[in-house]
């Protein structure tokens, strides 16, 4: 079992629609909670962090967390064609875990 | 947020040559850096985790001898290419990260592209 998972995707949406991604983790005592956003060519940016349960929210970004479940996700709201990009979930815990990101186009 | 530096952004080599890559955390102390490769259209791949002061880590499969790391402020770690082959054709990123349990974030370098002819 891998430490972090994600669907692979592609996943596509229509403009403005919400983009949901979801990834799961397996060490329960992993402590931070992070998404990267990479566009083709380029390296990984941080764009959301969380550390405690429930919902965070930064502009049109949402990461929600529930460590019961192992569940982290990242919700886009009112997505734009310029959110087309990987997006990576990363736990952290006694190590930094990557997933293999979720590949998202949003379709104008 | 914290700002990570590579240098060069690109590089193009002859087999057999070596090939420096520089990391710098810009506005922050790094005690660890990272060090990953990625080929297209696949995942990060971790190579090795450096301490300052300290010899690097390497993941399992990643040749040490021939990926050297130096890590030798905090601010600054480095990564040799030892006699570099096609297949060693990669972007390579580094990236960075901060101290402490709600400061955890790893942040990268706009990674390097090296070409081996």
């Amino acid at each position: 079992q891998k430490e972090v998972e994600q669907n692979s995707g592609p996943l596509s949406v229509p403009e403005g629609a919400i983009a949901s991604l979801n990834c799961t983790y397996s060490d329960r005592g992993s402590q931070s909670f992070f998404w990267y956003r990479q566009y083709s060519g380029k390296s990984p940016e941080l764009i959301m962090s969380i550390y405690s349960n429930g919902d965070k929210e930064d502009g049109r970004f949402t990461a929600q967390l529930n460590k019961a479940s192992q569940y982290v996700s990242l919700l886009i709201r009112d997505s734009q064609p310029s959110d087309s990009a990987t997006y990576l979930c990363a736990v952290t815990g006694n190590q930094f875990y990557f997933g293999t990101g979720t590949s998202l186009t949003v379709i104008p | 947020g914290a700002v990570v530096s590579q240098h060069p952004s690109w590089v193009i080599c002859k087999s057999g040559t070596s090939v420096k890559i520089e990391c710098r955390s810009l506005d922050f102390q790094a005690t660890t850096m990272f060090w990953y490769r990625q080929f297209p259209k696949q995942s990060l791949m971790l190579m090795a985790t450096s301490n300052e002061g300290s010899k690097a880590t390497y993941e399992q499969g990643v040749e040490k001898d021939k990926f050297l790391i130096n890590h030798a402020s905090l601010t600054l770690s480095t990564l040799t290419v030892t006699s570099a082959h096609p297949e060693d054709s990669s972007f390579y990123i580094c990236s960075a990260r901060t101290g402490g349990r709600q400061y955890n974030e790893q942040f990268f370098g706009p990674g390097t592209r090296l070409t081996v002819l």
